[in-house]
């Protein structure tokens, strides 16, 4: 039982490139999210699913677009990379909706955009 | 609007020493829930408690406990003879119960020290 993982682990992008962060869970949750997480400013959400084939806007959901084709996965893409995105990627899923149930976060991603 | 503010941004304590985590919330909901997680050197978020609005009793596990006061929208996190292991950032994060994220805040980083 690997729990949520999260890949690649690190990442470099140049501006204007594009790439797509894994994120996968084996615990059959439903809901998924997406958090970026910059210093000084704990985590903040970026996107979330409430159940495969669904995706919704959080907070901060400019310059990211999700698809969640599979109920295990979730994808979070950056078409074109600016050094603002530079951050710590954070996947989490859950039972049930929202906080009401615990959520499990993945190892997080680390991304720089030069 | 919810908010969850954690004024102390830095603690440094020696081993053995208590320490106590401040965190203060803003919410209209009646009915919310508050967490606990902690974020170790190694970058991975782990949760630590989980309380809902209704439920006031103060909790204890090992050197860990939790004092939840609705009279001033605090959930403060003591530890009892801190530990070098101890040493990471904790969040304290915010949901009402309709809603699908975590609001954390900006997270206070405990160094204890031999």
């Amino acid at each position: 039982n690997a729990g949520v993982t999260q890949t690649p682990k690190f990442r470099v992008l140049k501006t204007g490139q594009s790439m797509t962060l894994l994120c996968a869970q084996d615990m059959n949750h439903e809901y998924m999210y997406w958090y970026r997480q910059d210093p000084g400013m704990g985590l903040r959400l970026i996107h979330y699913s409430v159940g495969e084939g669904t995706t919704a806007k959080g907070e901060v959901p400019d310059g990211y677009n999700v698809s969640r084709l599979k109920k295990q996965n979730f994808l979070l893409g950056l078409e074109s990379a600016a050094p603002s995105q530079t951050s710590v990627y954070f996947c989490a899923s859950s039972y049930g909706q929202g906080a009401t149930y615990e959520q499990y976060f993945g190892p997080g991603t680390r991304l720089t955009v030069t | 609007a919810q908010k969850v503010t954690q004024a102390q941004t830095e603690i440094s304590v020696v081993e053995k020493e208590d320490v106590t985590l401040d965190c203060v919330y803003e919410t209209r909901d009646t009915t919310y829930y508050l967490f606990w997680y902690k974020q170790p050197p190694s970058g991975e978020l782990v949760f630590l408690i989980r309380r809902n609005s209704f439920d006031e009793q103060n909790e204890i596990s090992g050197r860990y406990s939790w004092n939840f006061q609705k009279s001033t929208s605090s959930f403060n996190f003591t530890i009892t003879a801190s530990q070098v292991v101890d040493s990471a950032v904790y969040f304290c994060a915010l949901s009402g119960a309709s809603g699908y994220a975590l609001n954390f805040g900006k997270g206070t980083s405990l160094l204890v020290t031999p």
